[in-house]
């Protein structure tokens, strides 16, 4: 099992729908990373979080420690929304530097 | 525009030869990181610099080498380079290497060997 699973894995909606798309880990953690990734673009981080809530734009992230799991949510998206979205989480990972590991992304298509 | 810079954007390599990655930031960064990027997995560390002169390897770091030449710049080295080294590589940095401090990723190199 994957210390980080995204679900769906593919995601298609209808230009203004509302989207969430789920983290879930399994490691404790001590930050967790929502990354947006264009198609053969670059990663751009989305947000950071380690409790609660924020917000930019139409974009809102949540996390849930006690439960190891974050949202990602799209407020009225748009297809200039479309791409792959990741889920990384920083945890100690037995290792002296402290440890990425990211979630397998969920691509996200919205049509006009 | 302040950021991560990458260079080159695509590569083609034969098998055997030998290539640098070059990465540069601009934002006073400690710590720089370079990840691999394949299909169905996500993405993996390579090596990472913590600090100027200080490197460390990641989770994959056989086939490669790293060089962090000033606070600015962190390469990447494939000595003899393999079919299994075709990824999307990725430079990253972050002003401190701890949970406190988001990250800032390069535009991708996409290296095929052939």
């Amino acid at each position: 099992k994957n210390e980080v699973e995204q679900s769906p894995q593919n995601l298609t909606a209808q230009e203004g729908e509302f989207i969430t798309i789920n983290c879930s880990y399994s490691v404790g953690i001590s930050a967790l990373h929502w990354l947006q990734q264009h198609p053969g673009g670059g990663i751009v981080s989305l947000f950071m979080l380690s409790s609660g809530k924020k917000k930019h734009g139409r974009l809102i992230a949540t996390i849930n420690i006690q439960e190891k799991h974050s949202s990602l949510h799209i407020t009225a998206s748009h297809p200039r929304d479309s791409a792959v979205y990741i889920c990384a989480v920083y945890h100690a990972g037995g290792t002296s530097y402290g440890k990425l590991t990211f979630g397998q992304g969920t691509i996200l298509t919205v049509h006009p | 525009n302040a950021g991560v810079t990458q260079t080159p954007k695509f590569q083609v390599l034969k098998t055997g030869q030998s290539m640098t990655l070059q990465c540069a930031q601009d934002m006073n960064h400690n710590s720089m990181y370079w990840y691999r990027q394949d299909p169905g997995m996500g993405l993996r560390l390579i090596y990472y610099s913590a600090s100027e002169g200080t490197t460390d390897k990641g989770e994959v770091p056989n086939g490669y080498n790293v060089s962090r030449l000033n606070k600015r710049e962190f390469s990447l080295r494939l000595e003899s380079a393999a079919p299994s080294q075709t990824s999307v590589y990725f430079c990253a940095s972050r002003l401190y290497p701890d949970s406190n401090y988001g990250y800032t990723f390069g535009s991708g190199t996409r290296l095929t060997v052939v």
